[in-house]
């Protein structure tokens, strides 16, 4: 089934550890997207990358980084946990970067961070 | 800066009453403007959206939307809600502000008792 996959679907973290969110998507999406849920804040883009080689911010990405090798892979790492990262992050992409963007979601990883 | 607002946090209703959920942006240029739906235990997923035409739009499972471009409001309805409607609802506006990133609001919780 085509879609979004996200791993691990949760994980327990240390403060001051590293830690990779891996991302794929098989539906060929130019764009991709990393939120973090929290609650009564809604989502919130972390970053996003129109297409392969491209990257760019959103609205709250410090102590977060992404990188795009290629169409289908879009990981998000935190360089050194705090705390405050403990969220849920969801992975999306859309066809296109545009203003129709129906944007498709993974099923999240929940992270905390302690 | 662009911004959506839902009024409502959390709403309670019983199954069969009518539902409306609160959603207004900021930004007043051209919008292109969204509601997803995250079901329990699932992902979020996409129930209507708006780019241009008639303002009213319908989109799966019975509901719908009206664009109301005086009042910066895009309200989500249906009729008569079941306890599968149980879900969070989030409104989302795109706007072309040169970035075409999309806002999400903070969300509403919709708990339906049967």
């Amino acid at each position: 089934i085509a879609g979004i996959t996200q791993a691990p679907t949760s994980q327990i973290l240390a403060a001051g550890r590293r830690m990779t969110l891996r991302c794929t998507q098989d539906m060929r999406h130019n764009a991709m997207y990393w939120y973090r849920q929290d609650l009564g804040l809604g989502l919130r883009l972390i970053h996003y990358s129109n297409t392969a080689g491209t990257t760019g911010k959103g609205e709250v990405p410090d102590g977060y980084s992404v990188s795009r090798a290629n169409t289908d892979d879009f990981p998000l790492t935190l360089a050194s946990a705090v705390p405050s990262q403990t969220s849920v992050y969801f992975c999306a992409s859309s066809e296109l970067s545009g203003p129709y963007n129906e944007q498709f979601f993974g099923p999240g990883t929940r992270l905390t961070v302690l | 800066a662009q911004s959506v607002s839902q009024h409502n946090h959390h709403v309670i209703l019983s199954e069969a009453a009518s539902l409306e959920l609160g959603c207004n942006y900021s930004y007043g240029g051209t919008v292109n403007l969204f509601w997803y739906v995250q079901y329990p235990g699932q992902h979020l997923q996409l129930l209507l959206k708006y780019f241009s035409g008639d303002p009213l739009v319908k989109g799966i499972k019975g509901f719908e939307a009206e664009f109301i471009k005086s009042k910066f409001s895009f309200n989500l309805r249906k009729p008569s809600v079941q306890w599968s409607d149980t879900a969070e609802y989030f409104c989302a506006v795109n706007a072309d502000t040169g970035g075409f990133k999309t806002i999400f609001g903070a969300g509403t919780r919709l708990f339906v008792k049967a």
